[in-house]
């Protein structure tokens, strides 16, 4: 079976380091997605892609967190400098927006805890 | 601002009894989504909704969807421990932006 794939699944750092996680995407899915998931506040999309071209980056605190897709197979969501708040699972999901409406597929996340 | 509710966040049930978790959302959609959540594990796509009247089954759990009523139910008939997890619903905002219910954590007991 085709699977979103995210790494690393465990970081644990210090606060003011910098955080690059991963993802690639199922071949072929034209929309990729960036989750947080916390037990206060639940999923919450921090942003997403389209055909690579970012479309809303609007759940994302813009000072800290960026979000890129290089290429139609790795996208990545970066922290700098990452504070204690943020740790969190991050979630990749992938997806494909035409006929169908298949849902999205979730990678199996990215831990995240800030010291 | 689309806003989605599940209800109840937390059903502890026995096995073999029946039950249903409800997800309401505020603004016009006619697509959506539940998922399950295992503990520590990623999200497991379950059922898509996309039109009125939309009813799907897939073994002791029956989805539904009322876009009037702006509401999704998650039935389960017969529960075994198995169907233990976390559900969620999600609502598409357009465009796939989705947004998600605060989940149903469901635990059943011997």
């Amino acid at each position: 079976d085709a699977r979103v794939t995210q790494t690393p699944r465990h970081k644990v750092t210090e606060m003011g380091q910098e955080v690059t996680m991963r993802c690639q995407p199922i071949l072929g899915h034209n929309t990729v997605f960036w989750y947080r998931q916390t037990m206060m506040q639940g999923l919450e999309l921090l942003a997403y892609f389209r055909n690579r071209a970012p479309l809303d980056d609007s759940g994302m605190p813009k000072d800290r967190f960026s979000a890129e897709m290089p290429d139609a197979t790795l996208a990545t969501l970066k922290i700098q400098p990452s504070e204690p708040r943020d740790s969190a699972v991050y979630f990749c999901a992938s997806g494909f927006l035409g006929p169908g409406n298949q849902p999205q597929h979730f990678g199996d996340g990215t831990r995240l805890s800030i010291l | 601002e689309l806003k989605v509710e599940q209800n109840p966040l937390f059903l502890s049930m026995q096995e073999g009894k029946n039950y249903t978790i409800y997800c309401n959302y505020s603004t016009t959609s006619d697509r959506l989504y539940w998922y399950r959540q295992d503990p520590g594990k990623s999200l497991e796509s379950l059922f898509v909704l996309l039109s009125n009247g939309a009813v799907k089954q897939e073994g002791r759990l029956m989805a539904s969807l009322d876009t009037k009523a702006r509401l999704s139910t998650l039935h389960i008939t017969a529960a075994v421990h198995d169907l233990s997890a976390t559900y969620f619903c999600a609502v598409d905002g357009g465009a796939q932006k989705l947004v998600f219910g605060q989940g149903t954590r469901l635990t059943i007991n011997p």
